[in-house]
C-alpha cells in the first residue's frame, strides 16, 4: 500500500510570508505531484517531479516553486504567500509499470494565507 | 487543452437504489482512474481502468478508450457511499499529458436513509 504524507496538515501565514509545504512517500515511486483543490475548479496540477533532482512546471505553478532532494521528498514552496493561494493542497506519488500506472495521495494540508 | 467532463453534478439517491456516474474526455488518453473523497478528506484510488470493465463489490467501472468514455456504475448504494467521485485521465503518450492526471470538477453523492 503506497503511503504518503504531508506536513503541516494545516497553516496559516500572512500574506508576503514565505510557506513551505512537504510531503514524503515510503514506496520507491519516480513520479511525485502537487495539486491544489478549490471549489468550482477540481484539482489542479501545479508541479511534479520524475525523480530526485527534477522538477518540471505543471497547469497553474505561478507562484509556486518545487524541489525534489530525493526519492522520498517532495516540496511545495510559496515564496511570496498570497489570499489567492488559500486553499487545499494534495501531494501525490505515481508509479509507472510500462503501461500500468496510478496516483496516490496524501491527507492534504489546508493552507490559509490572511 | 485536454477537458475531463463529468455527470451529473450531483446525485441524491434513497438507500438501496443504484447510480451511474460517467466521465467524458476530449482527447485521447492513455489511461484514467476514479477516485473517492469524503468531505474534507484526501482522495482514496477507487479504480485504476484504462480499459473494459473492473468491479469490487458493488462498485464496477467500464472504460471504453475509443469512445473517450469511464462510468462508474454502484449498485444497492449505502449511506457511506455519499461524498465526491472524481475521475482523472492520464493522456496519451507524446501528448505532453503522458504521467499526469487531468480532473473531472467531479460528482457529488448523497445517499439518504
Amino acid at each position: 500500500e503506497a503511503a504518503v504524507t504531508q506536513s503541516p496538515r494545516n497553516k496559516v501565514a500572512v500574506t508576503g510570508g514565505k510557506v513551505t509545504l512537504s510531503c514524503n512517500q515510503t514506496n520507491n515511486h519516480n513520479n511525485m505531484y502537487w495539486y491544489r483543490q478549490d471549489t468550482g475548479h477540481g484539482l489542479r496540477l501545479i508541479h511534479y517531479s520524475y525523480g530526485a533532482g527534477s522538477t518540471e512546471k505543471g497547469d497553474i505553478p505561478d507562484g509556486y516553486k518545487a524541489s525534489r532532494p530525493s526519492q522520498e521528498n517532495f516540496s511545495l514552496i510559496l515564496e511570496l504567500a498570497t489570499p489567492s493561494q488559500t486553499s487545499v493542497y494534495f501531494c501525490a506519488s505515481g508509479r509507472d509499470w510500462g503501461s500500468s500506472y496510478e496516483q496516490y495521495f496524501g491527507p492534504g494540508t489546508r493552507l490559509t494565507v490572511l | 487543452g485536454q477537458q475531463v467532463q463529468q455527470s451529473p453534478t450531483s446525485l441524491v439517491l434513497q438507500e438501496g437504489e443504484n447510480a451511474e456516474l460517467q466521465c467524458n474526455f476530449s482527447t485521447s488518453l492513455n489511461s484514467m482512474q476514479w477516485f473517492y473523497q469524503r468531505p474534507g478528506g484526501s482522495l482514496i484510488s477507487v479504480f485504476y481502468n484504462p480499459s473494459g470493465t473492473k468491479q469490487s463489490g458493488r462498485l464496477t467501472s467500464t472504460t471504453v478508450i475509443k469512445e473517450r468514455r469511464s462510468s462508474l456504475h454502484i449498485s444497492s448504494s449505502q449511506i457511506t457511499d455519499s461524498g465526491t467521485y472524481l475521475c482523472a485521465m492520464e493522456g496519451a503518450m507524446l501528448s505532453g499529458s503522458f504521467n499526469k492526471l487531468t480532473f473531472g470538477a467531479g460528482t457529488r453523492l448523497a445517499v439518504c436513509p
